[in-house]
């Protein structure tokens, strides 16, 4: 089956712990890209890549970094300058101007920092 | 930047009513398409329906329906026989695009529709 997986679904972790939450997809899709929802809140983009080795800040790309090394995976790193990591965290991917730039999203992963 | 606004937190209608989404967007951008995704409980982002913004004539995906307002910057959501099912977030999201690819889609915080039985 063609998707996106994200894992772990629930991450605790310690404070001043850098964390990396893991994105796979094997849609063959271009761009991929990371957001953060706080308790009612919409998403927020915190980055996004277009193609490998490539990768652009979002709105709120401080504390977090990544690395676009294979089209197929996305990580991102929560490091320990996040001042408030404690969030759910969708990863999502899409084709391009051919498929309207319509993303797929992953299940998300619940982070909580203690 | 862009911002979009979605100034109805919560909506609650009966099962097999109509119910009307609201979604204001402010841009300076002519490349751009909006999106209505919905969120259940199980918080899996699922797109509803899609618009181009170059194209007048307003998008429909079976019972969901949007009316699109570039002038005025409006895009709302119609549910038309609502169904239980249909109770979840909704959120409206902004994607601007260019020859070298699309942003990340700017999201509004989010409608909780409730379809009451």
């Amino acid at each position: 089956d063609g998707g996106i997986t994200q894992s772990p679904k629930y991450l605790f972790r310690k404070e001043g712990q850098n964390v990396t939450l893991s994105c796979e997809q094997n849609l063959n899709h271009d761009a991929m890209y990371w957001y953060r929802q706080d308790p009612g809140q919409g998403l927020r983009l915190i980055y996004y890549s277009q193609i490998v080795n490539d990768f652009q800040k979002g709105d709120i790309a401080e504390g977090y970094s990544v690395s676009r090394e294979k089209k197929e995976s996305f990580p991102l790193t929560v490091t320990s300058a996040q001042k408030n990591p404690t969030a759910f965290y969708l990863c999502a991917s899409s084709w391009g101007a051919a498929k309207s730039y319509e993303q797929y999203f992953g299940p998300g992963t619940r982070l909580t920092v203690t | 930047a862009q911002t979009v606004t979605q100034s109805q937190p919560e909506m609650s209608v009966q099962e097999a009513e109509t119910v009307t989404l609201s979604c204001t967007y402010d841009t300076s951008e002519n490349n751009y398409y909006l999106f209505w995704y919905k969120q259940p409980p199980s918080r899996q982002m699922i797109l509803v329906i899609r618009q181009e913004a170059y194209k007048q004539q307003n998008a429909t995906e079976n019972r969901f329906s949007v009316n699109f307002q570039k002038a005025a910057k409006s895009f709302s959501l119609k549910i038309s026989d609502s169904q239980l099912g249909d109770t979840a977030m909704y959120f409206c999201a902004f994607m601007r695009y260019s020859g070298g690819g699309a942003d990340g889609l700017t999201f509004g915080k989010g409608t909780h529709l409730i379809i009451q039985p």
